[in-house]
């Protein structure tokens, strides 16, 4: 089974701060995503990577980067954390070539205070 | 127009209902079309995919397309507590590098 681990399930930051969400996938997927999920506006693409030290923006990359120095870890960075970042985070994987499911981690439940 | 809409609910429903639950889309280029189930705390799990029209069935689920009214369902049969979670539709297009666009979920209630 494929798995995508978020290394943290709760995280409580300040204001200012840098954070940095880890996810790894074991299944030596290309393709990798960010999403942020809130009630009402559901999943957000946030940035994606179709390989090593590539990335892409997606819908709402603001106030956001990513980091993906090897093909199983993709990592999304807040440059200097706010309180509308405060959010449920989604990391997922895709292989390539033909059709494949989106395999997505537990989530990471960010608050910034 | 966004690109796919879905009604958010909530929808509550007896046990052993029948649940529609339906998206509509803009883009007639979408050839893949998936449903995810979300429990609460978890992220999101492929739950049935289909190619283009027509249905699938798998046990108490069916996933139906109709690309010329560009609009998918799924039902739920004999609908169970355990069912009760959101459920988010998502296509894409045949190229492998898009990624998926998603409904933002209907959150269902299975009440026993």
């Amino acid at each position: 089974d494929v798995k995508v681990t978020q290394s943290s399930r709760y995280l409580v930051k300040r204001t200012g701060e840098k954070v940095f969400l880890e996810c790894v996938q074991d299944m030596d997927h290309e393709n990798m995503f960010w999403y942020r999920q809130d009630p009402g506006l559901g999943l957000r693409l946030i940035y994606f990577s179709y390989d090593v030290k590539m990335k892409e923006k997606g819908d709402i990359p603001e106030g956001y980067s990513v980091s993906r120095e090897k093909k199983e870890r993709f990592s999304l960075i807040l440059e200097s954390a706010s309180t509308n970042q405060t959010s449920m985070y989604l990391c997922a994987s895709i292989d390539t070539g033909g059709y494949s499911p989106l395999h997505f981690g537990n989530g990471t439940r960010l608050t910034v205070t | 127009q966004k690109e796919v809409e879905q009604d958010p609910g909530p929808l509550s429903v007896p046990e052993g209902a029948i649940v529609s639950l339906n998206c509509t889309y803009s883009n007639s280029a979408f050839q893949y079309f998936m449903w995810y189930r979300q429990y609460s705390r978890k992220g999101p799990e492929l739950l049935m995919y289909t190619y283009s029209s027509g249905n699938k069935e798998d046990g108490r689920f069916t996933a139906q397309v109709d690309k010329s009214s560009k609009y998918i369902s799924l039902f739920i049969r004999d609908s169970q507590p355990s069912d009760s979670a959101t459920y988010l539709c998502a296509m894409s297009p045949p190229s492998g590098n898009t990624p998926l666009v998603f409904g933002k979920g209907t959150r269902l209630s299975v009440i026993a």
